[in-house]
């Protein structure tokens, strides 16, 4: 079973700011990795697939990179809306998919 | 637009059943695979089980094997999970979500609004 490692657990920082979030894979995932944020009392909301595509309406201060065991969500410049909780996807064992523990963008 | 809308969520006492429903809209429901995921309060996310576009094959997370089933009617847009012999731990808000990944591709794109199912005497 692969597990999915999110760092770090909480990430203070002050709207404009960059963020910087990490998932890390027990073993390779190739692309298949997706991220989602999490709003206090809302479901979960795609933000990329396939590591690095973008999900309709997202905005482009949203980016995913990385393949294999190593990803980063960087979200460039940090708005008041995006303060909220992300997890990464990865799904290898179709169809069965596993989420990261979370991590939590927080106001400085 | 598409719209997913759990109903059916509750209080229960442990070792009975729920059957949670989720009404589809907005898009053709009977095009895509549909999962359901959980969330219990304070905690991440769990996947529980998916289901074919056409309801040919089905799958169920270990942790609700044997307890739990997911089924669809295509003909009325919905998607079902029969919950049976539940426990403390299945407490969580169940989301029904659309599932447009493909073998080897997450990509979960819509999310209802979550039930939440409480297991508690």
């Amino acid at each position: 079973e692969i597990v999915l490692t999110q760092s770090p657990a909480t990430l203070s920082l002050s709207p404009g700011e960059r963020a910087t979030l990490s998932c890390r894979a027990s073993q390779s995932v190739s692309y298949s990795l997706a991220w989602y944020q999490q709003r206090p009392g809302q479901a979960p909301r795609l933000l990329i697939y396939d590591a690095s595509d973008r999900a309709t309406g997202i905005p482009a201060r949203f980016r995913g990179s990385g393949s294999g065991t190593d990803f980063t969500l960087t979200i460039s410049s940090l708005e008041s809306e995006d303060f909220a909780v992300y997890y990464c996807q990865q799904r290898t064992d179709w169809p069965r998919v596993s989420f990261g523990g979370g991590t939590k963008v927080e106001i400085k | 637009q598409v719209h997913l809308v759990e109903s059916g969520g509750g209080v229960v006492q442990p070792g009975r059943s729920l059957r949670l429903s989720c009404e589809a809209s907005g898009f053709t429901f009977s095009r895509y695979a549909m999962d359901w995921v959980r969330q219990a309060p304070g905690k991440g996310l769990e996947w529980v089980a998916m289901i074919y576009y056409d309801g040919s094959n089905k799958y169920h997370a270990e942790s609700v094997k044997g307890r739990f089933t997911v089924s669809r009617d295509n003909s009325q847009n919905t998607l079902f999970l029969q919950m049976n012999s539940l426990r403390a731990e299945d407490t969580a808000v169940y989301y029904c979500v659309r599932d447009s990944g493909g073998s080897n591709s997450p990509k979960f794109d819509y999310w209802g609004q979550g039930a939440l199912v409480t297991v508690s005497p």
